[in-house]
């Protein structure tokens, strides 16, 4: 089964914790992405990567950290410098170049500070 | 002024009946546009993706792009209470970093 695989679900972090949120694919794609959705907004794009060992920030990348050692892999660090970190984290990937195809997305990790 | 507008809702319609959901835009550089269909704490399922301007039908579902009016719409014939979700439009072009998305419609579909 092709698709994208976000880990944990569920994740609680206790203020000035760095946390890590894992993001796989086995689809192949080059692209991969991380975004940010809060109640009511639309989705806010963190980093994106489209190669290996190359990442850019997107639109709120403070706070935030990645790495692309891999393919598959583009795991998401929110560090404590991330004030306000309580969101739905999704992960996506696409074929080819960011913003000339679709995007899949992997089912979410929910973080929430306590 | 947010490049996609898209009304939140919630719209809320009986089950049989015919949805529309719509997307306006202000950067006439986008080419791709796409509809996501989001279920509560879940991610973004794809349900259409158009090129350009035209329309294209899938089952109960039409995407329609009308560029000229940076404009676009999904309809949903015979809508069912499994229906209910939020709907996500989103936007690229090529060269662009990623896709650009509006903030979505949640659509409540009454049995």
């Amino acid at each position: 089964d092709g698709g994208i695989t976000q880990s944990p679900k569920y994740l609680f972090r206790k203020e000035g914790q760095n946390v890590t949120l894992s993001c796989e694919q086995n689809l192949n794609h080059d692209a991969m992405y991380w975004y940010r959705q809060d109640p009511g907004q639309g989705l806010r794009l963190i980093y994106y990567s489209q190669i290996v060992n190359d990442f850019q920030k997107g639109d709120i990348a403070e706070g935030y950290s990645v790495s692309r050692e891999k393919k598959e892999s583009f795991p998401l660090t929110v560090t404590s410098a991330q004030k306000n970190p309580t969101a739905f984290y999704l992960c996506a990937s696409s074929i080819i170049t960011p913003g000339s195809t679709e995007a899949f997305f992997g089912q979410g990790t929910r973080l929430t500070v306590v | 002024q947010k490049e996609v507008e898209q009304d939140p809702g919630p719209l809320s319609v009986p089950e049989g009946a015919i949805v529309s959901l719509n997307c306006t835009y202000s950067n006439s550089a986008f080419q791709y546009f796409m509809w996501y269909r989001q279920y509560s704490r879940k991610g973004p399922e794809l349900l259409m993706y158009t090129y350009s301007s035209g329309n294209k039908e899938d089952g109960r579902f039409t995407a329609q792009v009308d560029k000229s009016s940076k404009y676009i719409s999904l309809f949903i014939r015979d809508s069912q209470p499994s229906d209910s979700a939020t709907y996500l439009c989103a936007m690229g072009r090529s060269g662009r970093r990623a896709l650009t998305f509006g903030s979505g419609t949640r659509l409540q579909v009454q049995p």
